[in-house]
């Protein structure tokens, strides 16, 4: 079945920068699109970014625009969140998630267990 | 501010039947997916589309959606639907995709 794993959370401290990873299992990764999805502490969920299949198509939430790049690799099955500039407000749990549609309906699945970021000095 | 609005919480006695009403101008014309997310447990789909359940989620939970407005309901309430519920969907001014601020729904 369809699986995807986050990794690549850690500590980091304002301004510097991390790297996180969804490695996905269980369907073609190739013909999806992926977003990733965060949760705050004490917050609710809050969508990030979307890549299309192809990569021809990204988009950002305003609140990291400019600052955190989606990328993928179809060879090896991976996406990717590269964050710049880490504030204390991207303090969270980020979720990968796969990209399905029909029509005018959009929904994620899977998700994976997320991988935690805490931005502090 | 999202701009899918939810109330922030609503209660449900054992079995009986609860709504869950997710509002914003984008539902007009996109379907909302709803999410069921339990503490310390990844978030999970309980409803896409105009009334779509995805496989392994009970027949209790169904969905609709009126103008701006969309609708999870939950028709016999089990302990175990205790969680926050989220909606999301495709938006058009803005953010591309947006969720709802969450209910917190107590059984």
């Amino acid at each position: 079945q369809a699986q995807v794993v986050e990794s690549g959370g850690g500590v980091a401290q304002p301004g510097r920068s991390l790297r996180l990873s969804c490695t996905t299992s269980g369907f073609t990764f190739s013909t999806f699109g992926m977003h990733w999805v965060r949760q705050a502490p004490g917050k609710g969920l809050e969508w990030v970014a979307v890549i299309s299949h192809d990569e021809d198509y990204k988009r950002y939430a305003d609140s990291v625009k400019g600052r955190f790049i989606v990328s993928r690799d179809n060879s090896k099955n991976i996406l990717y969140l590269q964050m710049n500039n880490l504030r204390v407000d991207d303090s969270a749990i980020y979720y990968c998630t796969r990209d399905l549609r029909i029509s005018t309906s959009t929904w994620f699945d899977p998700w994976g267990q997320g991988t935690p970021v805490t931005v502090s000095s | 501010s999202s701009e899918l609005t939810q109330d922030p919480a609503v209660s449900v006695a054992l079995g009986q039947t609860v709504r869950i009403i997710c509002r914003g101008d984008s539902l007009r014309n996109y379907n909302a997916s709803w999410y069921q997310k339990k503490p310390r447990q990844a978030p999970r789909v309980v409803m896409y589309g105009e009334n779509n359940r995805p496989s392994g989620i009970p027949d209790r939970f169904s969905g609709s959606r009126s103008g701006n407005t969309a609708s999870l309901t939950i028709t016999g309430a089990q302990a175990e639907d205790e969680a926050d519920y989220y909606c999301n969907s495709r938006h058009d001014n803005g953010n591309p995709w947006v969720f709802g601020g969450g209910t917190k729904m107590t059984v």
